[in-house]
């Protein structure tokens, strides 16, 4: 067990609507990564927060938005959903600002019908 | 663009043998490589990871060899175990963004290690 908690383990929905992917890091972590995992594309980077504040964005779309609350849990905002964006979408969490050593959740299965 | 290309996609091992998965980089200035590992149902383990001053990195069955000039480093898993069957990300990081930035990853190999 990581330590890092995802919920919910399974989402389907339709095109068009909206959800809420939430993640807890692990006790003491202050950043948190999301990912999106798909066959195609394999595990690519979306956003990054630590301790509250943006500290990076990859290939996130402008439907999809993310914020880290002061309890640091964050949540993964993905709205005007479509086919494609059926995926795994995983959280990380580090100590620190550093991509190194991350620790992944067991992820959120999202279907869009 | 993939900037860190893996091979090979799937790969079947005799229990016992020796598991390589290969991985080539484009960015130069990639200073820290590690792989991860991926049990089904699971999010991604960190494995074992390297960073370009050492040629080779070992951890028990677990071996990292990097070669800088040819942007090129894989995983060798030695006396494979079923229990190895999983799947294998590498993956690299870009100190540009003070490690803030998310992990390049590979595609990812599938290994079955058969009994």
């Amino acid at each position: 067990d990581s330590g890092v908690t995802q919920t919910p383990k399974h989402l389907i929905t339709a095109t068009g609507q909206r959800v809420t992917l939430r993640c807890s890091p692990r006790s003491g972590d202050l950043s948190v990564y999301w990912y999106q995992q798909s066959l195609d594309q394999g595990l690519q980077f979306l956003i990054h927060y630590y301790n509250g504040e943006e500290r990076a964005k990859g290939n996130i779309l402008e439907r999809f938005s993310a914020q880290q609350f002061p309890d640091l849990h964050s949540e993964l905002n993905l709205s005007s959903l479509e086919l494609g964006d059926s995926a795994l979408y995983f959280c990380a969490s580090s100590v620190g600002t550093s991509n190194e050593k991350l620790f992944f959740g067991s992820g959120t299965q999202l279907s869009v019908l | 663009q993939q900037q860190v290309k893996q091979s090979p996609q799937s790969l079947i091992v005799q229990k016992g043998g020796i598991s390589i998965i290969n991985c080539a980089y484009e960015n130069t200035a990639f200073d820290y490589f590690p792989w991860y590992q991926q049990f089904p149902g699971k999010g991604p383990a960190l494995l074992i990871a390297i960073r370009p001053d050492v040629s080779e990195k070992k951890e028990g069955r677990f071996t990292i060899s990097f070669n800088k000039s040819a942007k090129q480093f894989s995983l060798h898993i030695m006396d494979s175990q079923p229990g190895d069957s999983a799947t294998y990300f590498c993956a690299a990081s870009d100190p540009a963004g003070g490690g803030a930035d998310g992990l390049t990853f590979g595609k990812g190999t599938h290994l079955i290690i058969q009994p």
